[in-house]
């Protein structure tokens, strides 16, 4: 099974400055189409996940510019500019290049 | 308007079945490959299962593997989770989800004596 491994466990972010989660995988995400299928989620509090990205820095419909991604074949990277109260929750990487489909832990965002 | 809505939760002794539904409307159904996620309390997501689009190909994580049936109806535009033989730790919110951008509400299972 590939493996996802986020970091940090928990940011603590002041309003209005940027913010970086780390997700590495066990496995190359990147396929022979030249896709590379790592995900990005947030999941507010109470509420059910969300997509942020998609195939590795393709925003999602409805997500602000505010939101990037990017990386290489296993080193992900989600990033936040202009943190928001609206963006506190918890993040997740995924990969959908094979089966299982696994989830990296998540990563916790709260404000200062 | 994209909804994914599940039923069938509740409160399960372990070792009975229950079947979950996840009824699925503003999108071509029958286009899309479709999964079941899950997250038990305080924790992450974990995958449990996928089927494709037409309903030929499912797979599933080992711990479910011969308890859980993934199927779908496209021409009611639902998706189906077979659960027996349930345990303890199947105890959690179960989403209907395109993997994507699309994902239900959730519906909890609880197993318990």
């Amino acid at each position: 099974d590939i493996v996802m491994t986020q970091a940090p466990l928990s940011v603590s972010v002041t309003p209005g400055e940027s913010a970086s989660i780390s997700c590495r995988s066990s496995k190359s995400l990147l396929h022979s189409n030249g896709i590379t299928y790592v995900y990005w989620y947030l999941q507010k509090p109470g509420k059910s996940p969300q997509l942020l990205i998609y195939r590795m820095s393709n925003l999602a419909s409805g997500v602000p510019d505010r939101f990037s991604g990017s990386g290489s074949e296993t080193d992900f990277t989600l990033k936040i500019s202009r943190v928001e109260a609206e963006d506190v929750g918890i993040y997740y990487c995924g990969q959908l290049l094979e089966n299982p489909r696994t989830f990296g832990g998540g990563t916790k965002l709260e404000l200062k | 308007e994209v909804q994914l809505v599940e039923s069938g939760g509740g409160l399960v002794q372990p070792g009975r079945s229950l079947k979950l539904s996840c009824a699925a409307s503003g999108f071509t159904f029958s286009n899309y490959y479709m999964a079941w996620v899950r997250q038990a309390p305080t924790k992450g997501l974990e995958w449990v299962a996928s089927i494709t689009n037409s309903g030929g190909s499912t797979y599933y994580r080992d711990s479910v593997k011969g308890r859980f049936t993934i199927s779908r109806d496209n021409a009611k535009s639902t998706l189906y989770l077979q659960m027996d033989s349930l345990r303890s730790e199947d105890t959690a919110t179960y989403y209907c989800t395109s993997l994507g951008a699309w994902w239900g509400q959730g519906v909890m299972v609880t197993v318990s004596s």
